[in-house]
């Protein structure tokens, strides 16, 4: 059974172009979250997403950020019109269900440089 | 509002000694507290649950125990080795069971 799978591990954006980042969630997993990470500092979360419904995006800026998790397909966290400030690690976990009680399975990240 | 304090500190430690980590919290009432291990590069992985009706849990040369009235969570690892330096991430369940991070402490045991 594969892990959480994100794609592109790392990815260089210039000032102002699109940036996606993609996550498959482990087979079986309805549940995905996503986080960004500047390094010295904590996760900090961004967004959890069931199939095709956004559940709590409090910690997505409201500017230039979306993401999606549609019924066929992986996970996509969008940013538009890059900034220096967007770089960092983007990591993505997933879970069965709710995290209550149990654990998130996390990718590997995505590094996201801005130049 | 709610806060995860772990120490920014580095602990380094010499191989065989037990290795001791702090997560302190405020403004929770956590039914539940999580720790993880994060590698350089790579992302977090889940190593131990433990339930605000248990004292204290142990998986392998790991402990942890959750003390709801002082508001913390120790971690422990007995007789460390140096492929246990990482950085550990305490964990807190936030709404809808989000969990919530702190910044985490980097463990650095030397032979």
């Amino acid at each position: 059974n594969a892990g959480v799978m994100q794609n592109p591990r790392h990815l260089v954006r210039r000032r102002g172009q699109e940036a996606r980042l993609r996550c498959s969630p482990m087979k079986g997993h309805s549940h995905v979250y996503w986080y960004r990470q500047l390094p010295e500092e904590g996760l900090k979360f961004m967004v959890y997403l069931q199939k095709e419904n956004i559940i709590d995006e409090s910690g997505m800026p409201k500017e230039r950020f979306s993401a999606e998790f549609p019924k066929e397909g992986p996970s996509i966290l969008r940013i538009q019109q890059v900034v220096r400030g967007d770089s960092a690690a983007y990591f993505c976990a997933s879970s069965p269900q709710t995290t209550m009680n149990t654990e998130a399975f996390f990718g590997q990240g995505t590094r996201l440089t801005v130049v | 509002s709610q806060k995860i304090e772990q120490n920014s500190e580095a602990l380094n430690i010499q191989e065989g000694k037990t290795a001791t980590l702090t997560c302190n919290y405020t403004n929770y009432s956590p039914a539940y507290l999580q720790w993880y291990r994060q590698d350089p590069g790579r992302g977090p992985v889940f190593l131990l649950l433990i339930r605000e009706n248990e004292k204290e849990k142990r998986k392998e040369r790991l402990k942890v125990t959750f003390d709801t009235t002082l508001k913390q969570s120790l971690f422990h690892i007995t007789a460390s080795q140096p492929a246990d330096s990482a950085t550990y991430l305490c964990a807190l369940p936030g709404g809808s069971y989000i969990p919530t991070f702190g910044r985490g402490t980097s463990l650095i045991v030397h032979p």
